[in-house]
């Protein structure tokens, strides 16, 4: 069945940066698009972008462009969500998503356990 | 970007009930539309893509409707695991969002 397992929590300080991991399994790895979305604590659901694993291609959205970085290791299933120079409204759990459909960036079919970044001084 | 605004925010009703909540797009989004659930503590689940169509292992008394800028979320007779809160997503034009939620309560 299709796994989507993400890293532990982490406490960050503002303005440092984190990398949530992904590791996935129980399917071709290249052929469905991640992406990644967050929610805030009592929150509603925040679209951050996502990745193509087949040729890494990425598409960000405009509120995260230049700092958040989605890369993926192919040779281990695992995609991964970089964000820098957080500040306290980055506080949320965070979701890998895999798309339903292969080859397509629509919506989020089976979802990763979330990984709670609290950033806090 | 494209807005997504559910009504009601919060909805109270009882088992058995019949529901609608509605999710209405600032523009044409055509049925680009997906509806989710999620539970305290969990990741949402998907219910409905394209408008109207029912994800695989989703209940029958769950259906979707609408196009364009209106669309509807259904729940024909209310079950006790059904109380939890729903979001519309939708995927027309980057970047994709979601409406802010209904959260459906045990009256």
């Amino acid at each position: 069945q299709v796994q989507l397992v993400q890293s532990a929590a982490e406490v960050k300080k503002p303005g440092a940066s984190v990398t949530v991991s992904c590791k996935a399994s129980g399917y071709t790895f290249t052929a469905y698009y991640i992406h990644w979305v967050r929610q805030a604590p009592g929150q509603g659901l925040e679209w951050m972008g996502w990745l193509n694993p087949n040729n890494g291609a990425t598409n960000y959205a405009q509120r995260f462009r230049g700092r958040v970085t989605m890369t993926r290791d192919t040779s281990i299933n695992t995609a991964y969500m970089d964000l820098s120079s957080l500040t306290y409204d980055d506080t949320a759990v965070y979701y890998c998503v895999r798309d339903r459909s292969e080859n397509t960036a629509e919506y989020f079919q089976h979802w990763g356990q979330g990984t709670l970044v609290t950033v806090s001084s | 970007d494209i807005q997504m605004t559910q009504s009601p925010s919060t909805l109270s009703a009882s088992v058995g009930d019949r529901v609608t909540i509605t999710c209405r797009a600032s523009q044409s989004i055509s049925s680009w539309l997906a509806w989710y659930q999620q539970k305290p503590g969990k990741a949402p689940n998907l219910l409905i893509y394209k408008a109207s169509s029912l994800e695989s292992g989703v209940p029958s008394r769950f259906s979707g409707s609408g196009s364009g800028t209106e669309f509807t979320l259904t729940i024909s007779s209310l079950q006790p695991d059904d109380f939890a809160t729903y979001y519309c997503q939708h995927y027309n034009t980057y970047p994709y969002t979601f409406g802010q939620g209904t959260k459906l309560e045990i009256k």
